[in-house]
């Protein structure tokens, strides 16, 4: 069946400007995780929605990040004001569960000019 | 606070030899630890998972890692190196399992070069 997918693949944007990521699932996972891998590092993690609630938001990194997932299903990455800093890449991964195997999608590539 | 440090950055080897890349973790618990490989332009795969059944864990396309308390390492192996195993491999441990859910926590990576 069709793994996660992320939109867009890659993305290039300017320093003070807003951009959404979004992940899609593999159907029928309620949990849906966030993450970000920034150049020559792992990934390290942002958020986890179990549903459409944020169990864990301890990841993001300041109050310009902040995720959405209003029906359970697919997920938009948000960042307001974005900074050089922010350039990384974003990963989605979603389980059956939250104790499950997580299974990841390919990532979109952040760049901030 | 869980963590795992992977000893080598770089690993080298020719194919139809032995791999060996190398972690060891530090869990105030019984850890859940894993092993995810990372080619170019995909997603993170499971190789293999260990959740304190058996302490030799057999993974995909051969890979097998061994949990070794005494140690706190988790080095995974392989008999022969194809060219295909190229790529960036992590070790990540769990989090917050008590939480109900896995949050993982990544090492910086190893990456396997293979040669012909």
């Amino acid at each position: 069946g069709a793994g996660v997918s992320q939109t867009p693949s890659n993305k290039v944007t300017e320093k003070g400007k807003y951009v959404e990521l979004r992940c899609d699932p593999i159907s029928g996972h309620t949990a849906l995780y966030w993450y970000r891998q920034s150049l020559g590092q792992g990934p390290e993690f942002l958020i986890y929605f179990q549903g459409t609630g944020a169990a864990d938001d301890s990841g993001l990194p300041n109050d310009r990040f902040f995720a959405v997932r209003p029906e359970g299903s697919v997920s938009t990455l948000k960042i307001q004001r974005t900074e050089r800093g922010d350039s990384a890449v974003y990963l989605c991964a979603s389980s059956s569960g939250g104790l499950e195997t997580q299974y990841f999608g390919p990532g979109t590539r952040l760049l901030v000019l | 606070a869980q963590s795992v440090t992977q000893l080598d950055s770089h690993v080298s080897v020719s194919e139809g030899t032995p791999v060996l890349l190398r972690c060891n973790y530090s869990s105030s618990y019984s850890p859940s630890l894993f092993w995810y490989v990372q080619h170019p332009n995909k997603g993170l795969q499971l190789l293999l998972k260990y959740t304190s059944a058996a302490t030799l864990v057999k993974g995909i396309n051969g890979f097998e890692a061994e949990f070794k308390k005494s140690e706190t390492s988790f080095h995974l192996t392989k008999p022969s190196a194809h060219m295909s195993d190229a790529a960036e491999y992590f070790c990540v441990v769990s989090d917050t399992v008590s939480a109900g859910f896995q949050k993982l926590v990544f090492g910086t990576g190893t990456r396997l070069l293979v040669s012909p």
